[in-house]
């Protein structure tokens, strides 16, 4: 079974704060993501990669950095935290490219307050 | 424009009650994806449907590439099926897989 673990899985901060949310994938998979869930908005991607040192925009990229130390470690980092980025993030990962299922993880609540 | 349109936005059934689902793509796909999201939770793969007609217990999916739409039916409904169900999609041009906003199911006893 794949595992991708988030953490943490809450996290509160304020305005300007400096954030960064974690995750390790298990399985081998090429490809991370992260996305994000907001309401009326559906899950929508904001960073990927599809290997250690790479890293690939998605629809909603700003105010986001990202970093992909090792094939199972994917990083997201936001160094001027928004209300606006109040989310919930969820990170997933794949054997390849769209075509095969993604795995999730549980997913890391974000308050900026 | 959102590239993925999902129908209803939420569902209300009785137990045993049948439900469908809609997803609707604004451009060509090459693939598609049903998730389950539990109530507070994380998503799970459903199906991972190209074209055609799968199906898996009580769930069945149906794929037409031609017309742009996939759908999702639950029959007997359970309380447990309870939760946000998801369609996810990528173009012919191998993008990422793009999501739905989600149906928001509910059984009730």
């Amino acid at each position: 079974e794949a595992a991708v673990t988030q953490s943490p899985r809450n996290k509160v901060t304020v305005t300007g704060g400096n954030v960064t949310l974690s995750c390790r994938q298990t399985n081998s998979h090429n490809y991370m993501y992260w996305y994000r869930q907001d309401t009326g908005h559906g899950l929508r991607l904001i960073h990927y990669s599809y290997g250690a040192g790479n890293l690939q925009i998605g629809d909603v990229p700003d105010g986001y950095k990202a970093t992909r130390t090792t094939q199972e470690d994917f990083f997201l980092l936001l160094e001027l935290a928004s209300p606006s980025q109040t989310s919930l993030y969820f990170c997933a990962s794949s054997d390849n490219f769209s075509q095969n299922t993604l795995y999730f993880g549980a997913g890391t609540r974000l308050s900026v307050l | 424009g959102q590239q993925v349109q999902q129908s209803p936005t939420s569902l209300v059934l009785q137990e045993g009650e049948n439900a469908e689902l809609q997803c609707n793509f604004s451009t060509s796909l090459n693939s598609m994806q049903w998730f389950y999201q539990r109530p507070g939770g994380s998503l799970v793969s459903v199906f991972y449907n190209p074209s055609g007609t799968k199906q898996s217990g009580r769930l069945t999916s149906t794929t037409v590439i031609k017309e742009r739409r996939s759908s999702l039916h639950i029959s007997s409904s359970q309380i447990t099926d309870s939760g946000t169900y998801l369609c996810a999609m990528d173009a012919n041009s191998g993008t990422y897989q793009r999501f739905g906003t989600g149906t928001k199911l509910q059984v009730v006893p």
